[in-house]
């Protein structure tokens, strides 16, 4: 069955640094996401990508925050100077939305960034 | 402001009981709504979705009623199995943009313990 891939899965980096998670989605899906999730929390949105731009953001999705879609496979998370805060565990998604978007979100398993 | 209230008190019952989840929305008008099981340090995983137009969904043991008059769902598990044991997230889809994106946005999920 085709699935979501997350690398890496567990970051663990210095405050200030460069951090790219990055995520296959779904070969023939169309919209994909980034979500976190701070330990004890729950899964918020961060931003959605459709047709090789973002199409929405969340208040959490600041100038820190990038998404790219490099090639035809791969979608990255870029924080460019991570903070204590971003901490959390970091979930791509991919929905098909062929015809009526669902929004059925097919989840990887998510990468664990540390942020000391 | 727009929130997604689930009882965030765990819900303990006996192995062949039935499940129920409670799930509350204000300020949204959702396109569908959705369950996702999360397990501790996984993604979330898609479970069932309901259109608003739609009372009630089944899918084997799960049943899920969809009011958008008094803007609740409720999530049953019959038949309760303790590798039901998990979290369950709701979630409410909305279609924004001409472009048919929108976004997932999550209750803070209820965690169900089934005992033997």
């Amino acid at each position: 069955e085709p699935e979501v891939t997350q690398t890496p899965s567990h970051q663990v980096t210095q405050m200030g640094q460069e951090v790219i998670l990055r995520c296959v989605p779904i070969s023939n899906h169309l919209y994909f996401y980034w979500y976190r999730q701070i330990l004890g929390q729950k899964v918020e949105f961060l931003v959605s990508f459709y047709n090789n731009e973002i199409s929405e953001k969340s208040e959490i999705f600041d100038d820190q925050f990038s998404v790219e879609r490099p090639d035809g496979s791969n979608f990255t998370l870029k924080i460019r100077s991570t903070k204590l805060e971003d901490s959390a565990m970091y979930f791509c998604a991919s929905s098909e939305g062929q015809g009526s978007n669902t929004g059925e979100l097919f989840f990887g398993e998510g990468s664990r960034l540390t942020v000391l | 402001s727009q929130k997604i209230e689930q009882n965030s008190e765990a819900l303990n019952i006996q192995e062949g009981k039935t499940a129920t989840l409670t799930c509350n929305y204000t300020n949204y008008s959702p396109a569908y709504l959705q369950w996702y099981r999360q397990d501790p340090g996984r993604g979330p995983v898609f479970l069932l979705l309901i259109r608003e137009n739609e009372k009630e969904k089944r899918k084997e043991r799960l049943k899920v009623t969809f009011d958008t008059t008094l803007k609740q769902s409720l999530f049953h598990i019959t038949a309760s199995q303790p590798a039901d044991s998990a979290t369950y997230l709701c979630a409410l889809f909305h279609i924004s943009g001409s472009s048919n994106t929108g976004k997932l946005i999550f209750g803070q999920g209820t965690t169900l313990q089934v005992k033997p």
